[in-house]
């Protein structure tokens, strides 16, 4: 089945470590997209991609880093510059523009201790 | 730039009971309106979808939404809500035509009570 994988599905960190979140789709999808969800705040957009090598930050890019080497891999890593990770990471993916459909993957909790 | 405004956080309704979560938003250009819904621990699936035409749009699960240009608002509805509706409902807007991002509004948490 055509989806987005999320990896790992729970995650801990300890204070000044970098952590990478895996997100991987097999839908063929030109443009994937990161997003954070807190409780009461929606989904605000940390970076997303258009194409392979090519990327763009969103709303809250910063303490964050991405790459875009394959068109189904869009590795989040969160970077210990970032003053609150700990929050529900989203991916998703599109065929193109967003006035398509969004697919999201199933999502990654991040905790730091 | 543009917003959205979701008017309930909270949303309880009985079961087989009719529904609606409000959605408002702001916006210089041309506007693509989405819903989508978030089960626990689960990703988004977007339940409609306008784009343009109709201002009815129905979408799964037999709900539907309304644009409403003048009072730039686009209401989710559904005539009967089942318990398997107890979802947290988005609405999200674009930046224009050809856009990659999408503003999503803060969530209304539906409860169907049994």
């Amino acid at each position: 089945d055509g989806g987005i994988t999320q990896s790992p599905k729970y995650l801990f960190r300890k204070e000044g470590q970098n952590v990478t979140l895996s997100c991987e789709q097999n839908l063929n999808h030109d443009a994937m997209y990161w997003y954070r969800q807190d409780p009461g705040q929606g989904l605000r957009l940390i970076y997303y991609s258009q194409i392979v090598n090519d990327f763009q930050k969103g709303d809250i890019a910063e303490g964050y880093s991405v790459s875009r080497e394959k068109k189904e891999s869009f590795p989040l890593t969160v970077t210990s510059a970032q003053k609150n990770p700990t929050a529900f990471y989203l991916c998703a993916s599109s065929i193109g523009p967003s006035v398509g459909e969004l697919f999201f993957g199933e999502g990654s909790r991040l905790t730091v201790l | 730039a543009q917003s959205v405004t979701q008017l309930d956080s909270q949303v309880p309704v009985f079961e087989e009971a009719p529904v609606e979560l409000r959605c408002n938003y702001s916006s210089s250009v041309s506007v693509y309106l989405f819903w989508y819904v978030q089960y626990p621990n689960q990703g988004l699936q977007l339940l409609l979808k306008y784009l343009s035409g109709s201002t009815l749009v129905k979408g799964i699960n037999g709900f539907e939404a309304e644009f409403n240009k003048s009072q730039t608002s686009f209401h989710l509805r559904k005539p009967s809500v089942h318990i398997s509706d107890t979802a947290e409902y988005f609405c999200a807007v674009t930046h224009g035509a050809g856009s990659y991002q999408l503003t999503f509004g803060k969530g209304t948490k539906l409860s169907v009570i049994p």
